[in-house]
């Protein structure tokens, strides 16, 4: 079946640029989604991203996607003290698919 | 604009019991799935409704079961509670079927003693 693959942590200063990484192995993926996780909360949707796209920024959000490699990344600039949370990847394949297929989370820790 | 509302955000139920978590969605979203998060096993797709009709069932045994109203809000009924049934329960909204974005409510945090 499908698979996404996240590191666990990931830990970054604060004012540097956080780079999140995602591999998945659908083929057929459509939609990629980052979604953030704070602790006792539900998923927030940050950004998605068509397949047929390479690149997509949002403020301080750009998304990467590399189709070929089926490699999806997240970079959040200037890092805050309020980005620490978990940050999930997922993939969506359309049509009939199974929902979204989620990622296991990387926990972002921001140090002073 | 109302986000999606789960309640209720906390439960605790026994062994043998059953119970019903809601879901209302945002207004206009006729799209709900329902994901059961835990440590070990992370988001696992439960189950998608559309205008009322089941479209897509994940891996889970029989005892998970959900419906969808004519106003969009749904419930999932999860029957003779185990203990691994403990989880955060989350509810995602879209307005069509297709998932393009899926908000996600709080989630109902169940504990099963």
């Amino acid at each position: 079946g499908e698979d996404v693959e996240q590191s666990l942590f990931l830990s970054v200063r604060e004012g540097d640029s956080s780079v999140i990484n995602c591999t998945y192995t659908d083929s057929s993926s459509t939609y990629l989604y980052w979604y953030k996780q704070e602790p006792g909360a539900g998923l927030q949707l940050l950004t998605y991203i068509f397949s047929n796209m390479d690149m997509k920024q949002d403020q301080r959000l750009t998304v990467l996607l590399n189709k070929k490699d089926k490699h999806l990344s997240l970079r959040i600039a200037d890092t805050q003290t309020g980005d620490s949370a978990i940050y999930f990847c997922a993939e969506y394949s359309g049509g009939g698919a199974d929902g979204l297929t989620f990622g296991k989370g990387t926990h972002l820790i921001i140090q002073p | 604009k109302a986000g999606v509302t789960q309640t209720p955000r906390y439960l605790i139920k026994t062994r043998g019991q059953q119970v019903t978590l809601s879901c209302s969605p945002i207004s206009g979203h006729r799209s709900v799935s329902w994901y059961q998060q835990t440590p070990g096993q992370g988001l696992q797709f439960l189950f998608e409704y559309f205008s009322e009709t089941q479209r897509n069932k994940g891996n889970f045994p029989g005892r998970f079961s959900g419906r969808q109203f004519s106003n969009s809000r749904s419930e999932m009924n999860v029957s003779t509670l185990e203990l691994g049934d403990s989880a955060l329960y989350l509810c995602a909204s879209s307005l069509g079927h297709t998932n393009t974005e899926a908000f996600f409510g709080q989630g109902t945090r169940l504990t099963v003693v």
